[in-house]
């Protein structure tokens, strides 16, 4: 069994660029959330997908926005980036019949 | 609103000592409670979870948690720290039937030896 994986692990960016975060769930997960985790803070929600489509989300702006495959693997657009979008980007997957999450390694965005 | 409380940013221990993380959560009804440890530089690694039933929880790596209802808190424990467990905790509460997380600010453990 195959854990969370992201990629890529680290990124530089320029304000006003766009990026995209790639996630691939746990096996046999068929739900993917994102977290932003900025610099000694917690996690924040961003959204969720299940299924393809988007299942909750949080107190994000639009320029945050995501697609989720049907091989359950997700993607993290950001548009218009500024310099607070600087965070780790942490995506996590859940499995059919239980409501744990389970975290992949995180990909640190560094917006300048 | 929903928010959960992680009282002390940084603790300090020695190794061998024993350790409690302290967790206070307010929400509308009893939610599921979860502990999460991060390496530096690394994601989220679940400790433990608590969904019902017995209040004292076990986790990986010697960890427990005690889930008291009357006090909204979910603490954390270990009874003689490892240097290896020098990490940042997080506690994260979901509501009942999801799986959306909300985390506190974390507590940085430091252990000397």
């Amino acid at each position: 069994e195959t854990g969370v994986t992201q990629s890529p692990t680290h990124l530089i960016k320029t304000r006003g660029q766009q990026v995209t975060l790639r996630c691939s769930s746990q096996s046999g997960h068929n739900t993917v959330s994102w977290y932003q985790q900025a610099l000694g803070q917690g996690p924040q929600f961003i959204f969720q997908y299940y299924r393809e489509e988007e299942n909750g989300r949080g107190n994000f702006p639009p320029r945050f926005s995501g697609l989720q495959f049907p091989n359950y693997s997700s993607e993290l657009n950001v548009n218009a980036l500024e310099l607070d979008d600087s965070a780790l980007y942490l995506c996590a997957s859940t499995g059919q019949i239980e409501e744990t999450q389970y975290f992949g390694p995180g990909t640190r965005l560094l917006v300048l | 609103a929903q928010s959960v409380t992680q009282p002390d940013i940084h603790i300090t221990v020695s190794e061998g000592a024993s350790l409690e993380l302290r967790c206070n959560y307010s929400y509308g009804a009893t939610p599921y409670l979860f502990w999460y440890v991060q390496s530096p530089g690394q994601g989220l690694q679940l400790l433990l979870k608590y969904f019902s039933g017995d209040t004292l929880v076990q986790g990986i790596k010697g960890f427990e948690a005690e889930f008291k209802r009357s006090q909204s808190s979910f603490n954390l424990r270990k009874p003689s720290v490892h240097w290896s467990d020098a990490a940042e905790y997080f506690c994260a509460v979901a509501a009942r039937g999801t799986d959306k997380l909300i985390f506190g600010t974390g507590t940085r453990l430091q252990v000397f030896p």
